[in-house]
């Protein structure tokens, strides 16, 4: 299994952008590179996945290096609602168009006001 | 909004019991996966489903675990004689049968208190 190594905390002040950083070593060929969200009491939510370079959509963008051991989550000027946890996940092709997720501990980001 | 539902929200047993949680997809969904999460750590993978077939479950805690999709619709997860270190929230997700997609869509969870 792809392990993911991420900070277990970062805080931040609103307004501010966040970076979040994430190593996967031993990440496959075929694996891609997704970031969930979790609130307290819910489940996670899908925020952005890759593949390599960068993959930007309308909630944050997704940077990833050309050796693909590591990835950053940028988040621009948070606010205090974007207070959560982050994981980041390497998602592991299983075969047949399916992808294992495998979540770590996660990032709790707090943001300050 | 018709996302994924899981009854019941919330589930206290006594130890050795057995529980069942239901989980409804997205209708257009063909794969579902349930989680577990104990508090602080990440979600847990435990099974999935794509249509009716199980087509992992090495992942299942112990053989008191078991979980179904009678008709590709809808799932349940069933424990069987309950230990409190099965307290925990069970997860349950719902996605498409993309080629590339990670993109799954979790319930609010069912949270077992085992006393």
């Amino acid at each position: 299994l792809a392990k993911t190594t991420q900070p277990i905390s970062m805080d931040s002040y609103e307004g501010q952008e966040v970076n979040i950083t994430c190593s996967h070593n031993n990440i496959a060929t075929n694996d891609y590179i997704t970031w969930y969200q979790q609130f307290p009491s819910q489940g996670p939510r899908f925020i952005i996945q890759g593949y390599k370079t960068k993959v930007t959509n309308e909630v944050a963008s997704l940077f990833i290096p050309a050796d693909r051991k590591s990835s950053t989550l940028s988040l621009p000027r948070v606010s205090l609602s974007d207070t959560a946890v982050y994981y980041c996940l390497v998602g592991e092709y299983s075969g047949a168009g399916s992808y294992q997720l495998t979540f770590g501990k996660g990032t709790k980001l707090s943001v300050i006001p | 909004d018709t996302g994924v539902s899981q009854d019941p929200r919330h589930k206290i047993t006594k130890r050795g019991q057995n529980v069942t949680f239901r989980c409804d997809p997205i209708s257009e969904h063909n794969r579902l996966y349930w989680y577990r999460q104990t508090l602080g750590q990440g979600p847990e993978f435990l099974t999935y489903f794509q249509n009716e077939a199980q087509l992992e479950k090495s992942r299942l805690l112990s053989d008191r675990f078991s979980a179904e999709r009678p008709k590709g619709s809808f799932s349940t997860l069933e424990i069987q004689r309950t230990e409190q270190g099965d307290s925990a929230m069970y997860l349950c997700a719902s996605s498409l049968n993309r080629v590339v997609s990670t993109e799954a869509f979790f319930g609010q969870g069912t949270r077992l208190t085992v006393v």
